[in-house]
């Protein structure tokens, strides 16, 4: 099972909006609705911010939101704060052996 | 509160073997399923184990077959993984997570070191 692609980096100014994309196939993004989404700062454990394609866990900000369109997720921060700085990685479940395949994660910079 | 704190980690030299441990509290461990993801020094996150809530199935990353063991015991609140025949590779952070198709609960991680 590869890697879900996701782009290395990504950035935007405070107040501004920022989509991160996530790639796979029709074996993981593109067959579930089971994408989800994780931020993880330096030296820290990963948090999740969506999970099942769009569903926001308790006291994330209704800033992040998810979405998905054949096998490409897609994570839009808006009105990025400086805080947002951090590595996201996607996650999509597979139905396969290899239960769950992340992406190889997106830095995140707040100019 | 909710919290999942992993120990066991160690620098190991190549083909030898460690038993992680992830404590579990502040929920009803037994009716959760349970990861193990791991992360290289500067790299991305990888998934590396699942195991049910009462540990009827497992499942893992084709890379720790045969090597990788995850087990848990409902009556310690406790999962683990058994890794052996360690490779340079297998150096990383190794985090234990709360969930099924997602995480939703993730430890502090701990550090595990192939080197001779």
């Amino acid at each position: 099972q590869s890697a879900l692609t996701q782009p290395p980096s990504a950035s935007g100014s405070p107040g501004q909006s920022v989509t991160i994309s996530c790639t796979g196939t029709s074996s993981d993004v593109g067959g579930y609705n089971y994408v989800s989404w994780y931020q993880q700062h330096p030296g820290k454990a990963p948090k999740v911010m969506i999970y099942e394609v769009n569903k926001r866990p308790s006291g994330v900000p209704d800033r992040f939101s998810g979405s998905k369109s054949g096998n490409t997720a897609s994570l839009t921060v808006s009105g990025l704060q400086a805080e947002d700085e951090a590595d996201y990685y996607c996650s999509s479940y597979t139905g396969s052996n290899n239960f769950v395949v992340f992406g190889g994660g997106t830095k995140l910079t707040v100019l | 509160q909710v919290q999942l704190v992993e120990s066991g980690g160690g620098v190991v030299q190549p083909g030898r073997s460690l038993r992680l441990s992830c404590a579990a509290s502040g929920f009803t461990f037994s009716t959760y399923g349970m990861h193990w993801v791991r992360q290289a020094p500067g790299k991305g996150l990888e998934w590396v184990a699942i195991i049910w809530y009462d540990g009827s199935n497992k499942n893992y990353v084709d890379s720790v077959k045969g090597r990788f063991t995850i087990s848990r015991d409902n009556s310690k609140n406790t999962v683990y993984l058994q890794v052996n025949s360690l490779r340079d590779e297998d150096t990383a952070v190794y985090y234990c997570a709360r969930g099924g198709d997602y995480m939703d609960v993730w430890g502090k991680g701990t550090t595990v070191t192939v080197s001779s």
